[in-house]
């Protein structure tokens, strides 16, 4: 069964930093370009970040520029977003996603998601 | 960047009736279009792929139709599991990848 399984959410400061992850299962890792994903408790969907099987190659929404990076450990299975300079309207729920299987850029599965709250 | 609009913002229907879900792009993204399913604690699910393609699993209920700036989602007879909010995405034109702001399915 294909699992990906997000950690790494909580409570941060406006300003601090946060460092997700995104543990795969079930499927090749390698194999697939992977996603972040965003939803405000309550709101719609907003793309943040792709990054290509082998991690060479990399995207952003324009709000996450400069400020996000994602990363991947294909040893590991293992998908990162790194968050800097947090915003209180960086608070959501990231979901990582990987690529649909022959659809690259629609996302098929989607973890469970993990919390992230800018708060002071 | 491609506004994806989702219209109705709320359809209130019974079970056993059809729905017609609808997503306007701002410019032509051709066949390049998902829909996805979210129900309440979930993470959304996708549903329909280049307009037209059930995903696996998907039941023959949820058909996709539509190309350039119209598209529609419809479910020929609703399902009580099927009350949810449907998000519609483009990947012709990125970045970003865009979604529409949802139609939520709701039991009259």
């Amino acid at each position: 069964e294909v699992q990906l399984l997000e950690s790494g959410g909580g409570v941060v400061q406006p300003g601090g930093s946060l460092r997700l992850s995104c543990v795969a299962s079930g499927f090749s890792f390698d194999a697939y370009a992977m996603h972040w994903v965003r939803q405000v408790p309550g709101k719609g969907l907003e793309w943040v970040s792709l990054i290509s099987r082998d991690g060479g190659s990399t995207q952003y929404g324009d709000s996450m520029k400069g400020r996000f990076t994602i990363s991947r450990d294909n040893s590991k299975n293992s998908l990162y977003l790194q968050m800097n300079s947090l915003r209180s309207e960086d608070s959501a729920f990231y979901y990582c996603a990987r690529e649909a299987s022959q659809h690259p850029n629609y996302f098929d599965p989607w973890g469970q998601g993990t919390l992230v709250t800018v708060s002071s | 960047e491609i506004v994806l609009t989702q219209s109705p913002a709320i359809l209130s229907l019974s079970p056993g009736e059809r729905a017609t879900l609808s997503c306007r792009a701002s410019q032509s993204v051709y066949t390049s279009l998902a829909w996805y399913q979210q129900k309440p604690g979930q993470a959304p699910r996708l549903l329909i792929s280049d307009a037209s393609n059930r995903a696996t699993g998907i039941p023959a209920r949820f058909s996709g139709s539509g190309s350039g700036t119209d598209f529609t989602l419809t479910i020929s007879s609703l399902e009580p599991e099927d009350f949810a909010v449907y998000y519609c995405q483009q990947r012709y034109s990125w970045p970003p990848l865009t979604f529409g702001g949802g139609t939520r399915v709701e039991i009259k």
